[in-house]
């Protein structure tokens, strides 16, 4: 069956620290990937995507995941986080058939000056 | 432009009673999902909308819950004999409908409190 684990359900940083949020998932084919992130009171807005093409994708705000098949992983990264980017972030896997997505459990940033 | 919009913002019902709840997705989105977050749990897919075919309901936990989309528009997803367990936040999502590939815009989402 199709899943999403975040392993790290809670992560605090430094302000101006580098950042990697890890994601795996089990899917039968080549799945569509996603981050979305959701800051308090947010909704969810989505910081990249991955399809096919180039492993390594790059989003917004900074943000970028390298989709690595063999481990089955998207993590995503940030060279320098930013007290802003302290929110909820979501990993998703998309269906190429059907329409159901799969969301990982999420992983709460905390940023400290 | 206004993004996807959701009523009521917090809903505090008795076990055992009805509840609507109202998703407005962005104009000329055609496809519309309704997803449930639990406390600690991530988003669970309950059911989606696309145009004017038969809405894929696979998600959703019990035949307590159903949904419409009127005019292809408006969603109002519908929880009967509301339990406990079905405390969580709700949160609706639209696209453009053109598969997996589009961009999903998340409403706020509506806080359900079961008592």
């Amino acid at each position: 069956a199709q899943s999403v684990t975040q392993p790290d359900i809670h992560i605090t940083v430094s302000e101006g620290a580098s950042l990697e949020l890890r994601c795996n998932y089990s899917y039968g084919a080549t799945p569509y990937l996603f981050w979305y992130v959701q800051s308090p009171g947010q909704g969810l807005q989505l910081l990249l995507k991955y399809f096919s093409g180039d492993t390594l994708v790059q989003g917004i705000k900074g943000f970028e995941a390298e989709f690595k098949r063999s481990q089955s992983s998207f993590n995503l990264r940030k060279p320098s986080v930013h007290w802003s980017d302290a929110a909820e972030y979501f990993c998703a896997v998309g269906p190429n058939t059907g329409n159901q997505f799969y969301f990982g459990t999420g992983t709460s940033l905390t940023v400290i000056p | 432009g206004a993004g996807v919009s959701q009523s009521p913002s917090n809903k505090v019902t008795e076990k055992g009673k009805d509840v609507e709840l109202r998703c407005d997705p962005i104009s000329g989105h055609t496809a519309l999902y309704w997803y449930r977050q639990s406390l600690g749990q991530g988003l669970e897919f309950l059911i989606y909308f696309q145009g004017n075919s038969a809405p894929d309901k696979s998600g959703l936990p019990s035949d307590r819950f159903s949904a419409e989309r009127t005019g292809g528009s408006v969603s109002t997803l519908t929880i009967q004999r509301t339990q406990q367990e079905d405390s969580a936040v709700y949160l609706c999502a639209s696209s453009l409908g053109q598969g997996a590939i589009d961009e999903q815009f998340f409403g706020p989402g509506t806080r359900l409190t079961v008592l």
